[in-house]
């Protein structure tokens, strides 16, 4: 049981450039989320995704899109990255019990 | 959802209990209070989570005030490895909307 992993644990990107954040979880969960830290912040919803099939905004999700592709995975689409998406990335999923359950980040920065 | 304040830091003593406040005077009856915490440059960890009773698990208790105007995350044995933010987060769970706000927690330092 790996819980949600991430890949790829470390990317460098120059300004223009797009990539996609793959997410998987393997606990069976409803509710995928993306979110994004900042030096010193504290974390900030990107995108998330209730249920298979449906995807909302966060607080921030301007230059990214995502796909909740089956059950299991959730990607994060940046299209022209640009230097204030540097940054760690997070994704997590929960269940019927609403804690959630976090990846171990992708560390990303553009150049 | 409510707003929470927390200490920005605390010191500890390893194997002393660590006592992390937070206030959330706003709460609503069906909010409930979650704690996360998150070592170093690793991914946020769930803690425990209560809606007006005391809560216990392996890891910490919860203890929320009869008025749930506050509460106490409590971990009983403090250890080196228990440094870390942590983040007390009051959430409402409604239909399709699951979303957590951070903020920006308490900063703890266990010190040997």
């Amino acid at each position: 049981n790996a819980g949600v992993t991430q890949t790829p644990k470390f990317q460098v990107l120059k300004t223009g450039q797009s990539m996609t954040l793959q997410c998987a979880q393997d606990m069976n969960h409803n509710s995928m989320y993306w979110y994004r830290q900042d030096p010193g912040m504290g974390l900030r919803l990107i995108y998330y995704s209730a249920s298979e099939g449906t995807t909302d905004k966060g607080e921030v999700p301007n230059g990214y899109n995502v796909s909740r592709l089956n059950k299991r995975e959730f990607s994060l689409r940046l299209e022209s990255a640009a230097p204030s998406q540097t940054s760690v990335y997070f994704c997590a999923s929960s269940g019927q019990g609403y804690e959630q359950y976090f990846g171990p980040g992708t560390r990303l920065t553009v150049t | 959802d409510a707003k929470t304040t927390q200490p920005p830091s605390m010191d500890c003593a390893e194997g002393r209990a660590a006592n992390l406040p937070c206030n959330h005077s706003t709460i609503s009856g069906n909010e409930y209070v979650y704690w996360y915490r998150q070592i170093h440059s690793q991914g946020p960890q769930y803690i425990i989570h209560g809606l007006k009773n005391n809560e216990t698990n392996e890891m910490a208790s919860l203890i929320i005030t009869e008025d749930r105007k506050s509460s106490t995350l409590i971990l009983p044995h403090a250890t080196l490895r228990d440094t870390a933010v942590y983040y007390c987060i009051v959430y409402r769970a409604r239909s399709n909307d699951y979303k957590l706000s951070f903020g920006a927690g308490t900063t703890v330092t266990v010190r040997a």
